[in-house]
């Protein structure tokens, strides 16, 4: 079964404050994703990467950057947290054009 | 790029009534669509998917159809129960991509 796991399941930081959200995952998968979900908004992409040093963006990647330096982590970065980013955040994986596999996701409150 | 839009936004149904979700794509090259379901407060999970060679696929209560030539495709739930009631997204790819396209999620809930 595959394993994604969030750092944290939920967090609170200062506007203006950098922000670091971890994605672990086991299953050896090329593609990692971040997505932003609010209620009303579904799923929206934030970045993408398909493989090591690797990143492409999604639809709304203002405000935010990615890292992925080893294959199994990819990394989600508030430069400047402001308070429109409180949010809920996933990150999901997949071996090609299959099925996602989603963590539990990170609630983010910027206050 | 892709667009999928979903229909309705919220489902109410009495337990045991059918529910059917509906969404249409955009892109004819989109050959893979799955539905997920996330249940609240939890991640959003695989429930079936579809790949455009077939036109319908079953598995117990729920089942997905496929019509390429109108674009659009619909999960269909039967004998509902309170443990369906849960946030679903259908989702659309095209092919040789990986990137899905989601909708914006219908919020079904089943009364007992």
């Amino acid at each position: 079964d595959v394993k994604v796991t969030q750092s944290s399941r939920y967090l609170v930081k200062r506007t203006g404050e950098k922000v670091f959200l971890e994605c672990v995952q086991d299953m050896d998968h090329e593609n990692m994703f971040w997505y932003r979900q609010d209620p009303g908004l579904g799923l929206r992409l934030i970045y993408f990467s398909y493989d090591v040093k690797m990143k492409e963006k999604g639809d709304i990647p203002e405000g935010y950057s990615v890292s992925r330096e080893k294959k199994e982590r990819f990394s989600l970065i508030l430069e400047s947290a402001s308070t429109n980013q409180t949010s809920m955040y996933l990150c999901a994986t997949s071996g090609g054009n299959s099925p996602l596999h989603f963590g539990n996701g990170t609630r983010l409150t910027v206050t | 790029g892709e667009n999928v839009e979903q229909h309705p936004s919220t489902l109410s149904v009495q337990e045991g009534d059918s529910a059917v979700i509906k969404c249409t794509y955009s892109d004819s090259a989109s050959n893979y669509f799955p539905w997920y379901k996330q249940e609240l407060g939890k991640r959003p999970q695989l429930i079936i998917d579809i790949r455009s060679n077939v036109g319908e696929k079953k598995d117990q209560r729920i089942a997905v159809t496929l019509n390429k030539t109108a674009k659009h495709f619909s999960l269909h739930i039967t004998e509902t129960q309170p443990e369906d009631s849960a946030v679903y997204f259908c989702a659309a790819s095209i092919g040789g991509s990986y990137i899905p396209t989601f909708g914006r999620g219908t919020s079904l809930i089943v009364h007992p």
